[in-house]
């Protein structure tokens, strides 16, 4: 079992680019996160997922959209990059009401 | 809002000997659960240890256990015959027993080196 695959695992961006980082579980988990970690701090929430077709807003969603159209996937979208959006991030799933697994996390810039 | 502080920013412990590491947390609430988590070097973060509110025994993990004091507010992690596999930063999270899923309010973490 891969658990929770996040791709990629680095990447720079320019000021006002977007993209989207991937998130896809294989263990059937309802419940999908997004935390972001700044250097020297712990986890802070952007989104998260209690199935498909249902998301909800975290401690610090400005700037990020999500998205869940199947169990399997939890793609964040950065519309508009920005220099305080320069963090690691990282993807978890659960089956109640607490992460429990974590993905390897995206390692992101924006310069 | 819930607050979650973990006031040592790093701790250091011989090979073998046992180390407590503090937290501590701020809420009004009386359902909840308290978690401390593990992120290696490899930065894949792993849940150690679980402690629902509720419950007056303390949870225990093999080598970890924790000490867990509803009055106080603390909830501290302690490993025992630490290895050099334990190295790493550790993360007390808190999370409310009820409502929605809205994640883990979590430390800044502490620092644990382990020296051989």
């Amino acid at each position: 079992n891969a658990g929770v695959t996040q791709t990629p695992k680095f990447r720079i961006l320019k000021i006002g680019q977007s993209m989207t980082l991937q998130c896809a579980q294989d263990m059937n988990h309802n419940y999908m996160y997004w935390y972001r970690q700044d250097p020297g701090m712990g986890l802070k929430l952007i989104y998260y997922s209690v199935g498909a077709g249902i998301t909800d807003k975290g401690e610090v969603p400005n700037g990020y959209n999500v998205s869940r159209s199947t169990t399997e996937d939890f793609p964040l979208r950065l519309e508009l990059a920005a220099p305080s959006q320069t963090s690691v991030y990282f993807c978890a799933v659960g089956v109640s009401h607490q992460p429990q697994h974590f993905g390897d996390g995206t390692r992101l810039s924006i310069l | 809002a819930q607050t979650v502080t973990q006031s040592q920013p790093e701790m250091s412990v011989q090979e073998a000997e046992t180390v407590t590491l503090s937290c501590t947390y701020d809420t009004s609430e009386s359902d909840y659960y308290l978690f401390w988590y593990k992120q290696p070097p490899s930065r894949q973060m792993i849940l150690v240890i679980r402690q629902e509110a509720y419950k007056q025994q303390n949870a225990t993990e093999n080598r970890f256990s924790v000490n867990f004091q509803k009055a106080a507010k603390s909830f501290s992690l302690k490993i025992s015959d630490s290895q050099l596999g334990d190295a790493a930063m550790y993360f007390c999270a808190y999370r409310e027993g009820s409502g929605g899923a809205d994640g883990l309010t979590f430390g800044k973490g502490t620092h644990l080196i382990i020296q051989p």
